[in-house]
């Protein structure tokens, strides 16, 4: 089945640095990928949604120059948090949409980030 | 606006009991439904998948239902073991709109022995 990596599966930082989460669509090429943001007792939320190759759909309220998403390939997306405040500390989900066939969204394992 | 409405918010069974989930939805057009397992600090993992076709579908010891004429689906979770604890989250997937997903707040099981 469809595999979707992110790496680190946790991280802790200090405020004011920035920390970079990697996903990877192990398996199939993903022409789409999306950041999900989940707090605790809550369900995912869209943060951004990237293509290959082109700029990032930040959804309303998120601070495009503080999550930086890449996309530079079929198979990578990054998301960075610059300048990072304990409010960003929280679990960042990434999923990748085959892009071919019926489109289907696969998650990945998620990633802890802790700002202190 | 397109809603997954989830219930309960929350619920406690006994080891070996069974219960069901249920998931009311206004998304449409409407392409598929999918139930998630996710447990605590991990990512959602996928359950089950079903099209408006489709009535029920079987994963083990879980069985969804979709009535796709009032828009609810369930989840039944047989036999439930302590494994079974974790946040299970209804996901209605759009067939325009660049098949855009919208998620269910979740309910989450707590299986005590």
């Amino acid at each position: 089945g469809a595999v979707v990596s992110q790496h680190p599966s946790r991280v802790i930082c200090k405020s004011g640095t920035s920390v970079k989460i990697e996903c990877r669509s192990l398996d199939f090429q993903a022409t789409t990928m999306f950041w999900y943001r989940q707090f605790p007792k809550q369900s995912l939320m869209l943060m951004a949604t990237s293509n290959e190759g082109s700029k990032a759909t930040y959804e309303q309220g998120v601070e495009k120059d503080k999550f930086l998403i890449n996309h530079a390939s079929l198979t990578l997306s990054t998301l960075t948090v610059t300048s990072a405040h304990p409010e960003d500390s929280s679990f960042y989900i990434c999923s990748a949409r085959d892009g071919q066939g019926i489109y289907e969204q696969y998650f990945g394992p998620g990633t802890r980030l802790t700002v202190t | 606006k397109n809603q997954v409405e989830q219930s309960p918010q929350s619920l406690i069974i006994l080891e070996g009991k069974n219960c069901t989930l249920q998931c009311n939805y206004t998304v449409s057009p409407f392409s598929n439904l999918r139930w998630y397992k996710q447990d605590t600090g991990r990512g959602p993992v996928s359950l089950t998948i079903m099209t408006f076709s489709e009535n029920t579908k079987s994963n083990g010891r879980y069985t969804a239902t979709l009535d796709a004429d009032t828009k609810q689906s369930s989840l039944h979770i047989t036999a439930s073991q302590l494994s079974d604890s974790a946040s299970y989250i209804c996901v209605v997937r759009e067939s325009s709109n660049d098949y855009k997903l919208s998620f269910g707040a979740g309910t989450t099981v707590t299986v005590r022995a």
